[in-house]
This record gives structure tokens, C-alpha cells and sequence, in this order.
């Protein structure tokens, strides 16, 4: 079956800029993730939505990023005024209510804002 | 403050021998342990898991040893294939409560199978 997918896969924004980055999780998983993966860096932790519950929010670094999950399927990232520092791969991830330890990631959006 | 920490950047092995990638945390509320495998341009893929009631868990050719008193995991290959290289990242997560499924990771080790 299909995968979880992303898009655009690469993205160059000027500074200052928005932008929105989306994510297709697997059919049927009621959980989704978002994490970053900088230069050099693990991955970090962004948000994570469970079925119809609140997200956790806990990993955004700045309000500048915000995401939702409409109809608890599509997701989208986005981050506001874009800064240099928000350069980074931007990965998605989706799983099962009874195995959300094993998530399945996209193939992430490298973001880079000039 | 790195909860996760994959203190080897790199791993270079010959084909056939074994592969050692080691991984220490500190948050003892981690209960669950996974070892991603990731590509160039791709997502990270799940390998193997271990549950912290355990201290071994074996999948084929890949083993995860688990030692809780000393906060440090392990993942063994073997025998070392060239098609095994790779970065490996090491995450982890509470097994209950409001950071179910948050998955911390370290920074991973790029493995390196020679032919």
C-alpha cells in the first residue's frame, strides 16, 4: 500500500517569507507526527496529533509554526516569517493507535530559507 | 540537553563481520527503545524495538541489547552486508502518559559496510 507522502519534497523560501508544508499520512493510521531533522542533528520532536484528540505541541520552537489535521487525515506544517534557522529537513510520520512506537515517516520536505 | 546520544558520528565495518552501534539515554522515564535506518533523500524506516521489561530482543540479523542500569543500548548486525549502510538513529519514548509516542532521538551513527 502507499506510504506516507510530503510535499513539495524540496522548498527555497526567501526570509520573512510563510510556508506551508504538507503531509499524507497512511490510510487509517490516527496518528501523526512531526519532526525536523537539522544539519548534523537527530531528529527533533515537533507535533503530534492522536485521532480527534488536542495536539501535542510541545516541540514547536517559536508560535511562528503552527500545524493542523483536517478530517484526521492531511496535515499541514506551517511556519510564518521564515528564518534562516528554520532550514532543515521537515519529516512526517503516521502510525497506528496500537503501535505508535513504530511510526512510518515520509521522505521529508527540505526546507531552505535564503 | 541531549536525551539521547549516539556518541559515534560514524562506523566504518567489513563486509561479513559484525556491526556494533551503541546508544546511551538518560531519561529514566524512557520505556521503549527503537532503532530507526535511514537512507539518503529518504525517511527514516523502523528496524527493531525493545521494551524496557526486556534486555535482548532479536529480529534476523539484527539484535537490540538493552542494559537499564547503565542507560545503554546496543544494535548488533551481523554478518555485515553492504546494502546495511546507512545512518542509524537510536529514539526513544515513555511507554504511557501525555509523551506517548513522542519519539526522542539521538543524532545517529552513519554505518559504513565495506565489500
Amino acid at each position: 500500500g502507499a506510504g506516507v507522502s510530503q510535499s513539495p519534497s524540496n522548498k527555497v523560501t526567501e526570509k520573512g517569507k510563510d510556508v506551508e508544508l504538507r503531509c499524507d499520512p497512511i490510510s487509517g493510521h490516527t496518528a501523526l507526527y512531526w519532526y525536523r531533522q537539522s544539519l548534523g542533528q537527530g531528529l527533533e520532536f515537533l507535533i503530534y496529533f492522536q485521532g480527534n484528540s488536542a495536539p501535542d505541541k510541545s516541540g514547536l520552537p517559536s508560535d511562528r509554526f503552527s500545524a493542523e489535521r483536517t478530517g484526521g487525515s492531511v496535515s499541514t506544517l506551517t511556519i510564518q516569517r521564515t528564518q534562516q534557522e528554520d532550514s532543515a529537513v521537515y519529516l512526517c510520520a503516521s502510525g497506528t493507535s496500537s503501535s505508535s512506537y513504530e511510526q512510518y515517516f515520509g521522505p521529508g520536505t527540505r526546507l531552505t530559507v535564503t | 540537553d541531549q536525551q539521547v546520544k549516539q556518541n559515534s558520528p560514524s562506523l566504518s565495518v567489513q563486509e561479513g563481520r559484525i556491526s556494533i552501534l551503541n546508544c546511551d539515554y538518560t531519561n529514566s522515564m524512557f520505556d521503549y527503545f527503537l532503532w530507526y535506518k535511514k537512507y539518503p533523500a529518504e525517511g527514516p524506516t523502523f528496524l527493531i524495538s525493545i521494551s524496557s521489561i526486556k534486555d535482548k530482543n532479536e529480529d534476523g540479523r539484527f539484535t537490540v541489547f538493552l542494559n537499564k542500569s547503565a542507560k545503554h543500548l546496543s544494535l548488533h548486525i551481523v554478518p555485515s552486508q553492504p546494502g546495511d549502510s546507512a545512518v542509524y538513529f537510536c529514539a526513544a519514548t515513555p511507554a504511557g502518559g501525555t509523551s506517548y509516542g513522542k519519539l526522542t532521538f539521538g543524532q545517529g551513527t552513519i554505518l559504513t559496510v565495506h565489500p
